[in-house]
């Protein structure tokens, strides 16, 4: 297992198309998070899961933006009718917690360019 | 909500040279500071963490500081290689607040 795993590592779509990107976390790793990145700035949180169940959503998430991570394994992050503002890095990390937040390993991300 | 400040958003230093990055947070319930190192097309990469409990942390080359009452906490890193270039990250967390607060970043250049 060398860490987690994101596909595709670039995406590039029209707007008002839907994107799913995947993510494979840390095999032993109960603990899932989406984060977005823009040029310049930090990750920002947009959800987590807690083995299957997605226990907290930011604000930034809003209702064209789906997350499932069926049953506790990998997670996918689907956008619905793109807009020029979702173009970002989305960036999936796993951590194992039991309780208090642990050390997040983060994947390499999916650039997103919508055109 | 909890808010992170980080200061320099860059800095250029000589290669053997030390480099200290400096972050504040908001919110006295965070406990959790993890700093994370992020090269190009690549993503964050966690380099030293730190709880609340202690002051100090250590590891080879790389140091963090935390100050509870004034609510900051620092990175230092010593004798820079060029390998050490990169975008630096600190970020925050508190019990029951199950995510990551980042700072804006740091832009570190090591000059040879």
């Amino acid at each position: 297992d060398t860490g987690v795993s994101q596909n595709p590592r670039h995406k590039i779509t029209k707007r008002g198309q839907n994107v799913t990107f995947r993510c494979d976390p840390i095999s032993e790793h109960n603990r899932l998070y989406w984060y977005r990145q823009t040029l310049g700035q930090g990750p920002e949180f947009l959800t987590y899961f807690q083995n299957e169940a997605q226990l907290e959503k930011s604000r930034l998430l809003s209702d064209r933006f789906s997350a499932e991570r069926p049953k506790g394994s990998f997670s996918t992050l689907e956008i619905q009718r793109t807009e020029q503002g979702d173009s970002a890095m989305y960036l999936c990390a796993s951590s194992f917690s039991a309780g208090v937040l642990e050390k997040l390993f983060f994947g390499s991300g999916t650039q997103l360019s919508v055109l | 909500g909890e808010n992170v400040e980080q200061h320099p958003s860059t800095l250029s230093v000589q290669e053997g040279d030390s480099a200290v990055i400096k972050c504040t947070y908001s919110d006295s319930a965070s406990n959790y500071f993890p700093w994370y190192k992020q090269e190009l097309g690549k993503g964050p990469q966690l380099i030293i963490d730190i709880r609340s409990n202690v002051g100090e942390k250590k590891d080879q080359r790389i140091a963090v500081t935390l100050n509870k009452t004034a609510k900051h906490f620092s990175l230092h890193i010593t004798e820079t290689q060029p390998e050490d270039s990169a975008v630096y990250f600190c970020a925050a967390s508190s019990s029951g607040n199950e995510k990551l607060t980042f700072g804006t970043g740091t832009r570190l250049t090591i000059i040879p």
